[in-house]
């Protein structure tokens, strides 16, 4: 089945500076790669998504980028705020199949004043 | 606008007690799921449905299950608590299945 690596599992970055977070998937039938945003006490909340034929989204200061080739996504936060400070989940998801939206581990993300 | 609403917030069980953790949703999702998050672990599927009346088995559903009688409510049942069940549930919805899930808020268990 599928598996979602996410690195790293934690990064620090002073605030104003660039955060970006890699994850790899598996499974090559994938098309459909959410980013959720967890803050202290609350559930996940998606904050930008991708399929599988565009190689870049972008949303004001979020982007993501997807090489399908190589099988990995990423998430880039530019001039990143403290109320960016959160755990960001990568996900993937096939086609067809509603159990097969796996989740990475995490990264606990921390943005310094 | 509620969203999805779980409750309770947090339990203390003991071990081999039961109990129903409850989800509803007020958009008319079709599609409803149940996670658990651990520490370092991210979220893996227990069981989802996609629609009242019909549920499946996701990644790691030994130990619970569930039902859906209605489009709103999706409950999820621990009949004999274990140690293991220590963790936080969250409930999520969607309207198309995988795609642009809305999570509740969570449910906070422990099992001593």
């Amino acid at each position: 089945g599928e598996n979602v690596e996410q690195h790293p599992s934690t990064l620090s970055v002073q605030e104003g500076d660039s955060a970006v977070i890699k994850c790899t998937y598996s499974d090559s039938a994938s098309n459909y790669f959410p980013w959720y945003k967890q803050e202290l006490g609350k559930g996940p909340q998606l904050i930008i998504d991708i399929r599988s034929n565009v190689g870049e989204k972008k949303d004001q200061r979020i982007a993501v980028t997807l090489n399908k080739t190589a099988k990995h996504f990423s998430l880039h936060i530019t001039e990143t705020q403290p109320e960016d400070s959160a755990v960001y989940f990568c996900a993937a998801s096939g086609k067809t199949s509603y159990d097969k939206v796996i989740f990475g581990p995490g990264t606990s993300l921390s943005v310094i004043p | 606008n509620a969203g999805v609403t779980q409750t309770p917030k947090f339990r203390i069980l003991k071990i081999g007690q039961s109990m129903t953790l409850q989800c509803a949703q007020d958009m008319n999702h079709n599609y409803m799921y149940w996670y658990r998050q651990d520490p370092g672990m991210g979220l893996k599927l227990i069981y989802y449905s996609v629609g009242a009346g019909i549920t499946d088995k996701g990644e790691v559903p030994n130990g619970y299950n569930v039902s859906r009688s209605t489009t709103e409510d999706f409950p999820l049942r621990l009949e004999l608590a274990a140690p293991s069940q220590t963790s936080v549930y969250f409930c999520a919805s969607s309207h198309r299945g995988g795609y642009g899930y809305t999570f509740g808020s969570g449910t906070r268990l422990t099992v001593v």
